[in-house]
């Protein structure tokens, strides 16, 4: 069965803090994703990675760094977390693109990361 | 430049009854595919269904099924027999056209809040 879990559902951190959101998955999917949700805006891709030690810069990686040193783990770091970061970080794992399929590259989800900047 | 629009933030359903969540997509490219996916108030995304635009039959999966009109540029979400626990955001999404070498990302809707009533 398809999972991906994140290290924490609730986080309430100090504004200046260095935050570590960490997500796994165990499908052996190659493609990681951090998105952020706040309402109104859907959902914004942060940053994405393709490989192991490969990223990619999304729409919004202002504020936030990735880490992927192993194929199964992702992590997203807030350098120094400031109030307009409080969200909801979701963590999404797929196979890569191959030519024109597509069903393969569905995005699997964990459960999130709801974080309060105070 | 490829987008997909929800046109219904909200929508209301008596238990029992089918509802028909609206989807419309914008892309030049040939090869495309749709997902959607429904969010609950705990927050995981979960996959539901997927539509590849290549496929000649509308994409079925249990009691959900998409409605694809590729002329209309429409992939409406079909619930049947709906369930006090299909009350959550439902998201339409789409894959970015297919460059080699790139990984594709999804793009996504604003998403429709559905409330099923008893």
């Amino acid at each position: 069965d398809v999972k991906v879990t994140q290290s924490s559902r609730y986080l309430v951190k100090r504004t200046g803090e260095k935050v570590f959101l960490e997500c796994v998955q165990d499908m052996d999917h190659e493609n990681m994703f951090w998105y952020r949700q706040d309402p109104g805006l859907g959902l914004r891709l942060i940053y994405f990675s393709y490989d192991v030690k490969m990223k990619e810069k999304g729409d919004i990686p202002e504020g936030y760094s990735v880490s992927r040193e192993k194929k199964e783990r992702f992590s997203l770091i807030l350098e120094s977390a400031s109030t307009n970061q409080t969200s909801m970080y979701l963590c999404a794992s797929s196979f890569p693109s191959r030519q024109r399929e597509g069903r393969q590259e569905t995005q699997y989800f964990g459960p999130g990361t709801r974080l309060l900047v105070l | 430049a490829q987008k997909i629009t929800q046109t219904q933030p909200g929508m209301f359903v008596q238990e029992k009854e089918a509802v028909t969540l609206d989807c419309t997509y914008d892309t030049s490219d040939q090869s495309y595919g749709l997902f959607w996916y429904k969010q609950p108030s705990s927050g995981e995304m979960i996959f539901l269904i997927y539509q590849g635009s290549y496929d000649e039959q509308n994409a079925t999966e249990g009691r959900y099924s998409l409605n694809f009109q590729k002329a209309r540029k429409s992939a409406n979400l079909v619930i049947s027999a709906s369930q006090l626990g299909d009350s959550a955001m439902y998201f339409c999404a789409m894959r970015e056209p297919f460059v080699a070498g790139n990984n594709r990302k999804l793009i996504w809707g604003l998403g429709t809040s559905l409330a099923v009533n008893p």
